[in-house]
């Protein structure tokens, strides 16, 4: 079955202590993406990736890294974590970019940072 | 900095009713217009999408209207159905462009 899996889909966690999101992809999409959805303010963009070893920020990238060493993977990093991250993330991929292509979304994580 | 506005927050129907969901945008350079349908628990997924070079695109109950000259756009949801029950994202790009730019959602209820 042709889907994005992320794990873990919830997350409770203290502020100050590193974690990842894993985000992976079956379908060998090029283009894949990190949002936050937080109520009011909608879908908002944290970070992309074009490909492998290709990525860019969004509109809310502070606090956070990604990497893309493999196509399928592309997780989320959050070094050091603060409560302002307390949100529902959702990893998302298309063919290509998502001006083009359908975006695929992957079932969220919600994270609480105490 | 580039913006879609989405409204209203939240809506409620009653089953048969027509919904409707209004966006606008700032930016003439926007060529692609979709929206997405998430169900409580779910991801996001694409419901139906227009390109400016039509007014007016249905699918089944769904139907996208487009006003280029006010730079807005809508989605009508026909016969609304309990079934129908999310929240709905419009979004707006330009061909070129690696990111989506995404409203603020509409928390759809249609009541029985």
């Amino acid at each position: 079955e042709a889907q994005v899996t992320q794990n873990p889909r919830y997350l409770i966690t203290v502020t100050g202590k590193k974690l990842t999101v894993t985000c992976s992809q079956n379908m060998n999409h090029e283009y894949m993406s990190w949002y936050r959805q937080d109520p009011g303010l909608g879908l908002r963009q944290i970070y992309y990736s074009m490909n492998v070893e290709v990525t860019d920020k969004g509109d809310v990238p502070e606090g956070y890294k990604v990497s893309r060493k493999e196509k399928r993977n592309f997780p989320l990093i959050l070094e050091s974590p603060s409560p302002n991250q307390t949100s529902l993330y959702f990893c998302a991929s298309s063919v290509e970019r998502p001006s083009t292509d359908t975006q695929y979304f992957g079932p969220g994580t919600r994270l609480t940072v105490l | 900095q580039q913006q879609v506005k989405q409204s209203p927050q939240s809506l409620i129907v009653q089953k048969g009713g027509i919904s409707i969901i209004n966006c606008a945008y700032e930016n003439t350079a926007f060529d692609y217009f979709p929206w997405y349908q998430q169900f409580p628990g779910k991801g996001p997924a694409l419901l139906i999408a227009i390109r400016p070079d039509v007014s007016e695109k249905k699918e089944g109950r769904f139907t996208i209207s487009f006003n280029k000259s006010a730079k807005q756009f809508s989605l009508h949801i026909m016969d609304s159905q309990p079934g129908d029950s999310a929240t709905y994202f419009c979004a707006a790009s330009t061909m070129s462009a690696r990111q989506l730019t995404f409203g603020s959602g509409t928390q759809l209820t249609v009541l029985p």
